[in-house]
């Protein structure tokens, strides 16, 4: 059971380049969400999803855009990277009993 | 507005020692209160969960505890190992509104055992 896998774990982009850090679950979990964690902030929402072909904004979303095709896939994309978007980001899954979140390892981005 | 702090922001002890994490909360119908630990470089992982109900729940060596009438939540851990080198996060749960998915996060207290 992979659980919620994050690609790729490392990424360095020039401000400007775009780019799509991708997000799979495989526990069949409606609810997705993609955070952002900085030194001294913790982990802030940027995007969330309820459901395939359903998405809202979180706390930080500008600069972010998601789509939610299927309920496995949770694509988290940067169309013109800022210096401000380095970060460590995490997509998590919700489980809908008991609100547990699962979280995937991370993808630590560098926008330079 | 709803907030979670926590404290301390960093705590360094001893191997073999006790150790107690605070959360204080001003969440807004409360639902739950989840304690997560974060090791280095990894995603963080849930130890416990407490509901309104619920004052004490043990997971192995960590002891959670809920007031909710100070509205306070504390994470004891009792005899550290140098495994417990985490960042350790308190999510609170509210019925409704809360952040935008009815989720707010505290910053974590980074918590560092010595040998």
């Amino acid at each position: 059971n992979a659980g919620v896998t994050q690609t790729p774990k490392f990424q360095v982009l020039k401000t400007g380049q775009s780019m799509t850090l991708q997000c799979a679950q495989d526990m069949n979990h409606e609810y997705m969400s993609w955070y952002r964690q900085d030194p001294g902030m913790g982990l802030r929402l940027i995007h969330y999803s309820v459901g395939a072909g359903i998405t809202d904004q979180g706390e930080v979303p500008n600069g972010y855009n998601v789509s939610r095709s299927t309920t496995e896939d949770f694509p988290l994309r940067l169309l013109s990277a800022a210096p401000s978007q380095t970060s460590v980001y995490f997509c998590a899954s919700r489980e809908p009993n008991t609100g547990e979140l699962f979280f995937g390892e991370g993808s630590r981005l560098t926008v330079l | 507005k709803n907030q979670v702090e926590q404290s301390p922001q960093s705590l360094i002890i001893l191997e073999g020692k006790n150790c107690t994490l605070q959360c204080n909360y001003t969440v807004s119908p409360f639902s739950n209160l989840r304690w997560y630990k974060q090791d280095t470089g990894r995603g963080p992982v849930s130890l416990t969960i407490m509901t309104f109900s619920e004052n004490t729940k043990s997971n192995g060596r960590y002891t959670a505890t809920l007031d909710a009438d100070t509205k306070q939540s504390s994470l004891h851990i009792t005899a550290s190992q140098l495994s417990d080198s985490a960042s350790y996060i308190c999510v609170v749960s509210a019925e409704s509104g809360g952040g935008a998915d009815g989720l707010t996060f505290g910053k974590g207290t980074h918590l560092i055992i010595q040998p």
